[in-house]
């Protein structure tokens, strides 16, 4: 049973533009979510969080919006850049296990 | 800079070989995890450790078991291994030092490709 669901598997935009990266999870009991990035051969890095008390947090190029009420989170990168090609996971942390749970990731590829 | 190591990049095994996989963080974290990450599943929790000789199942411990006899080192152990178990295994660590909101954030190693045969 996946808490986390990343439903695209891949995503693939245009230099420049706006790279969206969805989320959707089923715990509300999820305090916290974080978003990781991760290039082959190497071990997922963190990317930006936010915690369930906010709406929004804006880190340069990258925004992650969280809706509580649908259960839903994105990741906002704009203007997107080759370099930005990764895979993407969605992460939430559990109160009450202090545990985390990821979602399957998603392949962005941004093209020159 | 965290750093988290892990003690093989590749590494091949046979059916029922018992298989040791070594993970050791230099930032004196409390918490340590191991994950599998397999396509369309994305990361899973095995085992995780909130302190020395401390240990929990996560979501998919059956195969598996840990050691954490130091802070630093945390041991993922598979007793008999089997072609189902041929993953990237992934370690993390977090710490609860610092500001709060930095509890949440998990410094992963880069991971070991098991094959089973």
């Amino acid at each position: 049973d996946q808490q986390v669901k990343q439903n695209s598997p891949s995503l693939s935009v245009q230099e420049g533009r706006i790279s969206i990266l969805n989320c959707d999870y089923t715990n509300s009991m999820f305090d916290y979510f974080l978003w990781y990035k991760k290039y082959p051969a190497e071990g997922p890095t963190f990317l930006i969080s936010i915690s369930s008390i906010k709406d929004k947090n804006e880190d340069g190029r990258f925004t992650v919006f969280l809706n509580k009420s649908a259960k839903h989170l994105s990741l906002h990168i704009v203007p997107s850049q080759p370099g930005d090609s990764a895979v993407y996971f969605c992460a939430a942390r559990d109160y009450n296990n202090n545990d985390m749970r990821f979602g399957a990731g998603t392949r962005l590829t941004v093209k020159p | 800079d965290v750093k988290v190591t892990q003690s093989s990049r590749y590494l091949v095994k046979r059916t029922g070989e018992k298989v040791f996989l070594e993970c050791v963080q230099d930032m004196d974290h409390e918490n340590m995890f191991w994950y599998r990450q397999d396509p369309g599943l994305g990361l899973r929790l095995i085992y995780f450790s909130y302190d020395v000789k401390m240990k929990e199942k996560g979501d998919i411990p059956e195969g598996y078991s840990v050691s954490r006899e130091k802070k630093e080192r945390f041991s993922l152990i598979l007793e008999s291994a089997s072609t189902n178990q041929t993953s990237m295994y992934l370690c993390a660590s977090s710490g609860t030092s610092g500001p709060i909101e930095n509890y949440n954030e998990q410094f992963f190693g880069p991971g070991t490709r098991l094959t089973v045969l």
